[in-house]
Order: C-alpha cells, then sequence, then structure tokens
C-alpha cells in the first residue's frame, strides 16, 4: 500500500522554525518527485515547494523563497521541509504528495500535519 | 488578477452534469496547457482525477470514474471538468491547476453542491 505520511507540525512563534518529514513506503521512493502543498484554515490549496528524484533540483513558490528548504534522504524514504522565518500566514495544513515524472499528477497525497504560527 | 479563477460554488441536481471552469488569466493562452483537476472532500486530502490538453494528450486518474471528464473551451481561455451523472458522493470542492513560470499555481476552487 501506498503511503506518504506527514509529521512534524505544531505550535511555533512568529520568526521561528520547523521542519517537516514525509515519509515514503509501499513504493520506490526515489523514484518519485515529491511536493508540498499547503492549505490554510477554510481556505484552498497552495503549492509550496517540490524535488526531484535525486536531489538535485527544486523549486519552491515565491511566497515562501528564501525561508523554506526543501531536501530529501532517498535511503530513509523521507522528503524534508525546513521551514524558517515564519509568520501567521504560514499557518497551515502542509501536504506532502508524489509525482512519477515532471507532471502534475500528484497521484497520492499523505494526510497532512498542521502548522500554527502564533505568539 | 489570478493566474486562474473558478467560481466559487456551484450546485446541481443528482444525476445531472456539472460543468465546472477554470479560466486563465487573459495574458496566459491555454493553447499548450495541461490542466489538472483535483477533489477534495472535508476533513481530506486531495485526489488526482484527471489531466488535459487536448483529446490525444489527457489522463484519467487511477480509478476515477468515466463520468469525470476534461475539455478546454479555447475562446473562452478555460479548461473545463464535465462530470454527469451527479451521485452525492460528488459533492466536494474541485481545484484546477497548471505549471506557470516555474510554478504549479492552483485555482481558487469550486465547491460544488449536489441536491
Amino acid at each position: 500500500e501506498v503511503r506518504l505520511v506527514e509529521s512534524g507540525g505544531g505550535l511555533v512563534q512568529p520568526g521561528g522554525s520547523l521542519r517537516l518529514p514525509c515519509v515514503g513506503s509501499g513504493f520506490t521512493f526515489s523514484s518519485y518527485w515529491i511536493h508540498w502543498v499547503r492549505q490554510a484554515p477554510g481556505k484552498g490549496l497552495v503549492w509550496v515547494s517540490r524535488i526531484n528524484r535525486d536531489g538535485s533540483t527544486t523549486n519552491h513558490a515565491d511566497s515562501v523563497k528564501g525561508r523554506f528548504t526543501i531536501s530529501r534522504d532517498n535511503a530513509k524514504n523521507t522528503v524534508y521541509l525546513q521551514m524558517s522565518s515564519l509568520t501567521a500566514e504560514d499557518t497551515a495544513i502542509y501536504y506532502c504528495a508524489r509525482a512519477e515524472d515532471n507532471t502534475g499528477d500528484f497521484d497520492y497525497w499523505g494526510q497532512g500535519t498542521l502548522v500554527t504560527v502564533s505568539s | 488578477q489570478a493566474v486562474l479563477t473558478q467560481p466559487s460554488s456551484l450546485s446541481a441536481s443528482p444525476g445531472a452534469s456539472a460543468s465546472l471552469t477554470c479560466t486563465l488569466r487573459s495574458d496566459i493562452n491555454i493553447g499548450t496547457y495541461r490542466i489538472y483537476w483535483y477533489q477534495q472532500k472535508p476533513g481530506s486530502p486531495p485526489q488526482y482525477l484527471l489531466r488535459y490538453r487536448s483529446d490525444s494528450d489527457n489522463q484519467q486518474g487511477s480509478g476515477v470514474p468515466s463520468r469525470f471528464s476534461g475539455s478546454k473551451d479555447v475562446s473562452a481561455n478555460a479548461g473545463i471538468l464535465l462530470i454527469s451523472g451527479l451521485q452525492s458522493e460528488d459533492e466536494a470542492d474541485y481545484y484546477c491547476m497548471i505549471w506557470h513560470i516555474s510554478a504549479w499555481v492552483f485555482g481558487g476552487g469550486t465547491k460544488l453542491t449536489v441536491l
């Protein structure tokens, strides 16, 4: 069974940092691009970041460039989203999703982890 | 103006068809774009439905019923998700997405009510 499991969410103060792992199982993790998509409470989906199969290519949305970093450890079947300089606007459920190719076919998603930025 | 614009809500009756639109900003020509569609039900992550660029370049998600289909209205610069034979389980939020200038961009979503 294909699974993606996010963790690491929680309450963090403005200006703080957080690292979100996304662990994959049930498939050949290193064969897939991994994306992060977030959803603020009651709002729509917003793409955040992506990383290619071997980690050599990454992209970020303009809203998080310079603050968020995506990386992966294929030996641990894990992608990480390192978030820093967090603001209230970063409060959201963060989902990771996979895509077999450099396409928008995000065929499996995790259940998400909630990040709340508040003092 | 947003890159992708979707109506915030749409209502339709069981058994009827619903046409959900995703309009690209006027400076973006839909011609070569692949439009991706996702369904999200309350409390759940999104699910991939399909992608559509043309009748010869499209893909249905695994297990997605054929009553979900994609198309384009080139004159309106819009992608369309057509859901035929509406069922109560189709009540959900629907999002379109494209790749634009080195980023994936979602539309604001359409809340489909089946009543």
